[in-house]
């Protein structure tokens, strides 16, 4: 059981650039989400899904893309990458609404030049 | 949507000292809120979570006590250790996902 995994754990990419956030679990969750966390600003919600084919706008949503085809992966895609979203990317899951734990996965650092 | 606050950015105190962080939330529909630690490098991980119909909780040397009157919960630490130094997040439910605060980072020497 290996939970919430996220690849790659690293990447740089150039302004323009695009590039997809790999994220999968194995505990039939059916609510997964998309965080970005910068120093000082807390963890902000940019995408969520509450089961396959739906998901939904968090606090922070421009500039990125999700889709939900399967209950286990939820993929976070960046087009037109710009320096704005240099952050580390977090990828949670939760077994029912949200008022169960979220189960994090170890983050994606991305860096945008 | 939900919004919440979270006080002090930054908690220095001596081992052996009790910490204190506080927050606030604004959707008066949220009824769950719980409080993540995340260390250096490492995803953030759940501490302790409340939820609306209780005023309290505790688990060892942490508690977390909730006013849903005035919309604020605290997050209390005794006894602190110098691996309780980390970077704690408060997080309320508005609607169908969490809101975290800022987070504080508490450093705890020895």
């Amino acid at each position: 059981n290996a939970g919430v995994t996220q690849t790659p754990k690293f990447r740089i990419l150039k302004i323009g650039q695009s590039m997809t956030l790999q994220c999968t679990q194995d505990m039939n969750h059916n609510y997964m989400y998309w965080y970005r966390q910068d120093p000082g600003m807390g963890l902000k919600l940019i995408y969520y899904s509450v089961g396959a084919g739906i998901t939904d706008k968090g606090e922070v949503p421009n500039g990125y893309n999700v889709s939900r085809s399967t209950t286990e992966d939820f993929p976070l895609r960046l087009e037109l990458a710009a320096p704005s979203q240099t952050s580390v990317y977090f990828c949670a899951s939760s077994s029912t609404t949200a008022v169960s734990p979220l189960h994090f996965g170890n983050g994606t650092r991305l860096t945008v030049t | 949507g939900e919004n919440v606050e979270q006080h002090p950015s930054t908690l220095s105190v001596q081992e052996g000292d009790s910490a204190v962080i506080k927050c606030t939330y604004s959707d008066s529909a949220s009824n769950y809120f719980p409080w993540y630690k995340q260390e250096l490098g490492k995803r953030p991980q759940l501490i302790i979570d409340i939820r609306s119909n209780v005023g309290e909780k505790k688990d060892q040397r942490i508690a977390v006590t909730l006013n849903k009157t005035a919309k604020h919960f605290s997050l209390h630490i005794t006894e602190t250790q110098p691996e309780d130094s980390a970077v704690y997040f408060c997080a309320a439910n508005g609607g169908t996902a969490l809101i975290f605060g800022k987070g504080t980072t508490l450093s705890v020497s020895s």
